[in-house]
């Protein structure tokens, strides 16, 4: 049974560009959420998927958008990249966006914008 | 909003002795849940414990136990027997009934295990 998934390991971009991360959920589950660790810090919340949409977001611009898909992949969209973008991005899937289930989180993307 | 505060960036603990780990929060709710989790250096972040705040009994799993006071807002980790593997970035975190499954993470501590 594969875990929560995410690609690619690590990516280089530069201020300005555009960028998309993505997250395959842990088997059975529909729900995905991610978060943004700068280093040093604990992980913030950016945005949650369920049902193919945006059900939760926390304090990010709009540069940071996101898609869900059928299978319940899902992508971050990130643009105009600023340095201070540089970061773990993890997800994290559950079944349901319910807190009696647990979340399990992927190993991350590890974003560095120059 | 909720705030959650690890005040211990870094400790370190021998091998086979215990070690506590602090968290304090911040939240208007009555209700809620609470976590720690360890992030070693591969990334992953794995779920240790967990609590819900309207059971008065610690959470206790193998040799992690929480001590949870919510009156005074604190939820500590103890670590018993520590070893090696335990060595690990420790967050604490804060997630709301009802509102999604949304974590609010403290900023961590650092534990290091020594042989």
């Amino acid at each position: 049974d594969a875990g929560v998934t995410q690609s690619p390991t690590h990516l280089i971009k530069t201020r300005g560009q555009q960028v998309t991360l993505r997250c395959s959920p842990k088997s059975g589950h529909d729900t995905v959420s991610w978060y943004q660790q700068a280093l040093g810090q604990g992980p913030q919340f950016i945005f949650q998927y369920y049902e193919e949409e945006e059900r939760q977001r926390g304090n990010f611009p709009d540069r940071f958008s996101g898609h869900q898909f059928p299978n319940y992949s899902s992508e971050l969209n990130v643009n105009a990249l600023l340095l201070g973008d540089s970061a773990l991005y993890l997800c994290a899937s559950s079944l349901l966006p319910s807190s009696y289930n647990e979340q399990f989180f992927g190993p991350g993307t590890r974003l560095t914008v120059l | 909003a909720q705030t959650v505060t690890q005040s211990q960036p870094e400790m370190s603990v021998q091998e086979a002795e215990t070690v506590t780990l602090s968290c304090t929060y911040d939240t208007s709710e009555s209700n809620y849940y609470l976590f720690w989790y360890k992030q070693p250096p591969s990334r992953q972040m794995i779920l240790v414990i967990r609590q819900e705040a309207y059971k008065q009994q610690n959470a206790t799993e193998n040799r992690f136990s929480v001590n949870f006071q919510k009156a005074a807002k604190s939820f500590s980790l103890k670590i018993s027997d520590s070893q090696l593997g335990d060595t690990a970035m420790y967050f604490c975190a804060f997630m709301k009934p009802n509102a999604g499954n949304m974590l609010t993470f403290g900023g961590g501590t650092r534990l290091m295990v020594k042989p």
